[in-house]
């Protein structure tokens, strides 16, 4: 079982270059979320998408922007990195349940290094 | 606003030895709450969760007790292993704001250990 891909693995950017960080999943899951992980400070919630078709802002989406393409698909953009944007990020899926009973898979994260 | 709290890390035992990392959380409501580990170069992956008050979670012989009176969910294994070296992260879900179904979740800042032979 796949459960959730992201592409690339590791990336280097330079100041003021974007690009795009893919996220798949293959659960069938409503919803979906990208987090970055920073040394020291656990995982912090960038933007979130609930269901097909909607997005919200998480804890730190300055900088950032979102796209659910479709129920299997959630991409994040970054239009003009900054060194501060270095970080691990991880996308995840969940299914709707009962007072978050439902449990988050996690993929296996994309390295950025912005120069 | 709601929040976790773990022990400083990182923490370096023996294999056999006995684990607590401990976790504190404020949160309005009653939140869900989770460990999730890391392995090295690995996404997470759910360790074990409570989802009320008192509930014990567990799973490859760790424990969390969900205690509402003292806002906790520690952690801890009787015996550990080489192989449970990792990053441990408490969390918790916002379940006052299941807007729509989606599960956010508040992760605390990690706990790395190394157990050694």
């Amino acid at each position: 079982n796949a459960g959730v891909t992201q592409t690339p693995k590791f990336q280097v950017l330079k100041t003021g270059q974007s690009m795009t960080l893919q996220c798949a999943q293959d659960m069938n899951h409503n919803s979906m979320y990208w987090y970055r992980q920073d040394p020291g400070m656990g995982l912090r919630l960038i933007y979130y998408s609930a269901s097909e078709g909607t997005t919200d802002k998480g804890e730190v989406p300055n900088g950032y922007n979102v796209s659910r393409l479709n129920k299997r698909e959630f991409s994040l953009r970054l239009e003009s990195a900054a060194p501060s944007q270095t970080s691990v990020y991880f996308c995840a899926s969940s299914e709707f349940g009962d007072r978050g009973n439902t449990e988050a898979f996690f993929g296996q994260g994309t390295r950025l290094t912005v120069v | 606003g709601n929040s976790v709290t773990q022990m400083e890390g990182p923490v370096t035992l023996s294999e056999e030895a006995f684990l607590t990392i401990n976790c504190t959380y404020t949160a309005t409501g009653y939140p869900s709450l989770f460990w999730y580990v890391q392995y090295p170069g690995e996404g997470l992956q759910l360790l074990l969760k409570a989802t009320k008050a008192d509930d014990k979670g567990s799973n490859k012989g760790f424990e969390a007790t969900y205690r509402k009176e003292t806002t906790s969910f520690h952690l801890e294994k009787g015996s550990v292993q080489v192989s449970d070296s990792a990053v441990y992260f408490c969390a918790l879900s916002d379940s006052l704001r299941l807007i729509q179904g989606a599960q956010k979740l508040v992760f605390g800042q990690g706990t790395r250990l190394t157990i050694n032979p």
